[in-house]
């Protein structure tokens, strides 16, 4: 499979515990995003990576939480002493190019938040 | 902020009949358009992708429409099937390279 691979697929945590996930994107696709979506609605921007430089960050993104991408290759979201709200389906992203480019998804981590 | 928006949460279609869903975006300075398809439990699944400098561009049985006076974009899938049947989402890049998304529109194929 070639496609975006996240791992694992469903993480269930306590409220306070530190949680952290894996986006292995397409070989060779230099840009990687991170999105959050809730229930009914749309994708969130988080946070996207060029190669290994973080690039952007949305305000959604609290201190709390904490992406890295080492190698330019796979990448990380990290998110400190959960809260409730933090419960959402976490989806990754990759593009290649240096433009605009579509973006082609993973089918996500959810996380659910006791 | 970015504002994409659809016009109808949700749209029922008979099996054969076409469809056609309807995205408004806000930003006037958005130059790239994706449409994507999102069943159940996966993630958003690319269906095609228009640029500013065109005002139509065509797939296999999917057509994308973008009217930059009125900020409107629509997706036509001819013939539908019930494999269409899934939420379907606009996304907006403007300046940056981050993607807004809309709300989505449930589409449901009758048999």
């Amino acid at each position: 499979d070639t496609g975006v691979s996240q791992d694992p697929r469903h993480k269930i945590t306590k409220r306070g515990q530190n949680v952290t996930f894996r986006c292995d994107p397409i070989s060779e696709h230099n840009r990687l995003y991170w999105y959050r979506q809730t229930l009914g609605q749309g994708p969130e921007f988080l946070t996207y990576f060029q190669n290994e430089a973080q690039l952007e960050k949305s305000r959604l993104l609290s201190d709390r939480f904490s992406a890295e991408r080492p190698k330019g290759s796979f990448s990380t979201l990290e998110i400190q002493r959960t809260e409730q709200g933090d419960s959402a389906m976490y989806l990754c992203a990759s593009s290649w190019g240096s433009g605009k480019e579509k973006l082609f998804f993973g089918s996500g981590t959810q996380l659910s938040v006791l | 902020g970015e504002s994409v928006g659809l016009h109808l949460p949700t749209l029922s279609v008979q099996e054969g009949d076409n469809s056609i869903i309807n995205c408004a975006y806000s930003n006037s300075a958005s130059d790239y358009f994706i449409w994507y398809k999102q069943e159940s439990g996966k993630g958003p699944q690319f269906i095609i992708d228009i640029r500013s400098n065109m005002d139509k561009r065509q797939g296999q049985r999917v057509t994308v429409l973008l009217n930059k006076t009125v900020k409107h974009l629509s997706l036509q899938i001819a013939a539908t099937q019930p494999g269409d049947s899934a939420v379907y989402f606009c996304a907006e890049a403007s300046t940056g390279n981050q993607f807004y998304f809309g709300t989505g529109t449930s589409l449901t194929v009758i048999p």
